[in-house]
C-alpha cells in the first residue's frame, strides 16, 4: 500500500490556468508538508499543516493555496499558472512536526506550464 | 539562503566501492537528516543523527557530524547498482517554532547525484 498519495503525477496546462493536485497519507500522522523542487534539485519547503492547522507558511505567492480537509488529506490549488511554476511538487507527512521525525515522500506531480 | 550545501554535486564510482558524500551547514541544528532520491521517486528517509552525536551506523550506511564544522558526512561502503540515486541532507534549526510546538521544518542541500557503475 502506498504511504503518501499524490495525484496527477504529471500535469500539463497552459499558463493562466487553475489546477489542483491531491495528497493523502494512509499513516496516521499528524503533520503534512507540500514542498517544490525546481529543475537543479533544489527543495523548498511550501506549507505544512499539523492536524488541519497551517503551522508553516512560506513566502508563497497568494496564488497557491493549501486545503487540509482532514489530517489525513493535503492538497494544493494553484491559481493563474505561470512559467515559473513548473517545478515538481512532493507531498510529504510526519507523524509530528518535530525535526527529529523521518518525513515520509509521494513520488511527486511534475507540472509543467506551456 | 540555502542552509545545506553538498559536495561533491555529482560522483560517478564502480560497484563495489565506497562512496562519500558531504554536507555543510550555516546555523545551530537539533538533527541532521539523510535522503534519498531515485530519479523520478519522492524522498526516502536513510538516517538522523541529533547534534548530540558523533556518528551513527545503519547497515552499509555511516553518518559522521561535526558540529563546531557545522558538517556532517555519509559514507556507503561497498556500493552497488542500486544505491544510485541523489543524496540530500537536511538540517532542523532549532528556532523554527510556531506557537508553543514545533515546525518539523527541514531544510534541504541541494544534493548529490550518485552513479554507481556495475
Amino acid at each position: 500500500d502506498t504511504a503518501v498519495s499524490q495525484t496527477p503525477k504529471y500535469l500539463v496546462t497552459q499558463m493562466g490556468n487553475d489546477k489542483s493536485i491531491k495528497c493523502e497519507q494512509n499513516l496516521g500522522h499528524d503533520t503534512m508538508y507540500w514542498y517544490k523542487q525546481d529543475s537543479k534539485k533544489f527543495l523548498k519547503i511550501m506549507f505544512s499543516y499539523n492536524n488541519k492547522e497551517l503551522i508553516i507558511n512560506e513566502t508563497v505567492p497568494n496564488r497557491f493555496s493549501p486545503k487540509s480537509p482532514d489530517k489525513a488529506h493535503l492538497n494544493l490549488h494553484i491559481n493563474s499558472l505561470e512559467l515559473g511554476d513548473s517545478a515538481v511538487y512532493f507531498c510529504a507527512s510526519s507523524q509530528v512536526p518535530e525535526g527529529n521525525q523521518p518525513q515520509h515522500f509521494g513520488d511527486g506531480t511534475r507540472l509543467s506550464i506551456l | 539562503s540555502q542552509q545545506g550545501e553538498e559536495d561533491p554535486q555529482a560522483l560517478s564510482i564502480q560497484e563495489g566501492e565506497n562512496a562519500t558524500m558531504n554536507c555543510s551547514y550555516k546555523t545551530s541544528i537539533n538533527n541532521l537528516q539523510w535522503y534519498r532520491q531515485n530519479s523520478g521517486r519522492g524522498l526516502v528517509h536513510l538516517i538522523l543523527i541529533r547534534s548530540n552525536e558523533r556518528e551513527k551506523h545503519s547497515g552499509r550506511l555511516r553518518v559522521t557530524l561535526d558540529t563546531s564544522k557545522k558538517s556532517s558526512s555519509l559514507l556507503i561502503t561497498a556500493s552497488r547498482a542500486a544505491d544510485t540515486a541523489s543524496y540530500f541532507c537536511a538540517t532542523d534549526p532549532p528556532t523554527l517554532r510556531h506557537g508553543s510546538s514545533n515546525t518539523g521544518k527541514l531544510i534541504f542541500g541541494q544534493g548529490t547525484t550518485l552513479q554507481v557503475k556495475p
